[in-house]
């Protein structure tokens, strides 16, 4: 079974600061990895995925992720945060083939100080 | 760019009736799904849907739920008998493979249940 753990249901960061935010996933398989964006009463937006290409995983908005298969972790960062950053954000894994039913952490509330 | 829509975007019921969820989702996607937030949890995989027929369904996707699309554009989620505890933001979600192809969500249905 698939299951994605994202630390801190909370960060909050200064307007300019570094964001980092934490997944740490676990699968049998190889997987695929995903950040998803929800902004308030708005669906799920795709950040970025990883899909066993480049490591380093570049998306929209100035965000990027990199997937370390010994740490079983793929973290989100963004070197300066912006105060239209603030959202939710959902770390999700798949697997290869089947359904590809994707498994979410329990998500990362972002909060911009100005 | 195309997108997933879903009626309505708010629902209320009284617990014991039957409700349906629409959902039209990208029109040259093949793989469907619903998804639930119940409010503070994480997100849930109810059911995925590819070729007219069900891929693989949560635990929680019981007799309750079932999925149709009745006319090659619209995909539709029946909760039959609602109890309060489906009380939940349900997501529509459309892909077009299964290779590590993104799942687009649409803005969800919040469904509440009196």
């Amino acid at each position: 079974a698939q299951s994605v753990t994202q630390l801190g249901s909370h960060v909050s960061v200064s307007e300019g600061a570094l964001v980092l935010l934490r997944c740490n996933y676990s699968s049998s398989v190889p997987p695929y990895l995903f950040w998803y964006v929800q902004y308030p009463n708005q669906g799920l937006q795709l950040l970025l995925k990883y899909t066993s290409a480049a490591t380093l995983v570049k998306g929209i908005n100035g965000f990027e992720a990199e997937f370390k298969k010994s740490e079983t972790s793929f973290h989100l960062t963004k070197p300066s945060a912006h105060m239209s950053d603030a959202a939710e954000y959902f770390c999700a894994v798949t697997s290869h083939g089947g359904a590809q039913k994707l498994v979410f952490g329990q998500g990362t509330r972002l909060t911009i100080n100005p | 760019e195309p997108e997933v829509t879903q009626t309505p975007s708010h629902q209320v019921t009284q617990m014991g009736q039957e409700v349906i969820l629409r959902c039209v989702p990208i029109s040259n996607h093949l793989y469907f799904y619903w998804y639930r937030q119940i409010l503070g949890q994480k997100v849930e995989f109810l059911v995925s849907f590819y070729n007219n027929e069900i891929s693989e369904k949560s635990e929680i996707f019981d007799d309750q739920f079932s999925v149709e699309r009745p006319d090659g554009s619209n995909f539709t989620l029946k909760i039959r008998s609602t109890k309060l505890e489906d009380s939940a933001m349900y997501f529509c979600a459309s892909s077009a493979g299964d290779r590590g192809q993104p799942q687009h969500f649409g803005d969800g249905t919040r469904l509440s249940i009196l």
